[in-house]
């Protein structure tokens, strides 16, 4: 079975600065995939950036990009530049190896706020 | 990209009555669908996964003659609540992956808010 965590509640950050976004995950197969999702308040679920396990390099999409360090299980979304429109709650999802990219485990999601 | 239409966008209907939610792959086929609960400032738990031509697969938890799934076709998959409670009252979001190479994600519904008073 597959396990995201993230610790998160809620984050603050100051509109042009940097935040992290931190998740963690459990599995046990070899070959699976990390994604971000953003939803803000009307539901929608907004796809960010996705990482694959056998990734080399951290994936990078625009102002998003993927810390991801394997052997601590930990697969963090770094948001530079943070803009007001940014705010809403952020989704570390996994699928695992094998499924379908739409069969995810979410974690707990953080709501980042951006302040002008 | 793809897209995937949701309909309705939000339902209020009175207890003990169902209700039908259609999620549609409008530009791909779409050989499974997945279908998701969210409670509010919750997370996203997976429901079942509704496979086209043949029986969806539940998650383990979830009532399979409460939450009817119907995947007729290669571009539709229906949820229905059947005698809605309030309890039942929740975000419902369907996805579904093209299965091309070249797309990495999952392509969610606009999602459906659910009332039941």
């Amino acid at each position: 079975a597959q396990k995201i965590t993230q610790t998160q509640p809620g984050m603050f950050v100051q509109e042009k600065e940097a935040v992290t976004l931190d998740c963690t995950y459990d599995t046990s197969d070899p070959s699976y995939g990390l994604f971000w999702y953003k939803q803000p308040s009307s539901g929608e679920m907004i796809f960010l950036i996705y990482q694959g396990s056998y990734d080399q390099q951290n994936a990078t999409e625009g102002r998003y990009s993927l810390n991801f360090q394997k052997a601590r299980k930990s697969a963090n979304l770094v948001i530079s530049a943070s803009q007001l429109g940014d705010s809403a709650m952020y989704f570390c999802a996994m699928s695992a190896g094998g499924t379908s990219y739409g069969k995810l485990t979410f974690g707990q999601g953080t709501i980042l706020t951006v302040h002008p | 990209g793809a897209v995937v239409s949701q309909h309705p966008s939000w339902v209020i209907c009175k207890s003990g009555t169902s209700v039908k939610i259609e999620c549609r792959s409008l530009d791909f086929q779409a050989t499974t669908m997945f279908w998701y609960r969210q409670f509010p400032k919750q997370s996203l738990m997976l429901m079942a996964t509704s496979n086209e031509g043949s029986k969806a697969t539940y998650e383990q938890g979830v009532e399979k003659d409460k939450f009817l799934i119907n995947h007729a076709s290669l571009t539709l998959s229906t949820l229905t609540v059947t005698s809605a409670h309030p309890e039942d009252s929740s975000f419902y979001i369907c996805s579904a992956d093209t299965g091309r190479d070249r797309d990495t994600e999952a392509f969610f519904g606009q999602g459906t808010r659910l009332t039941v008073v």
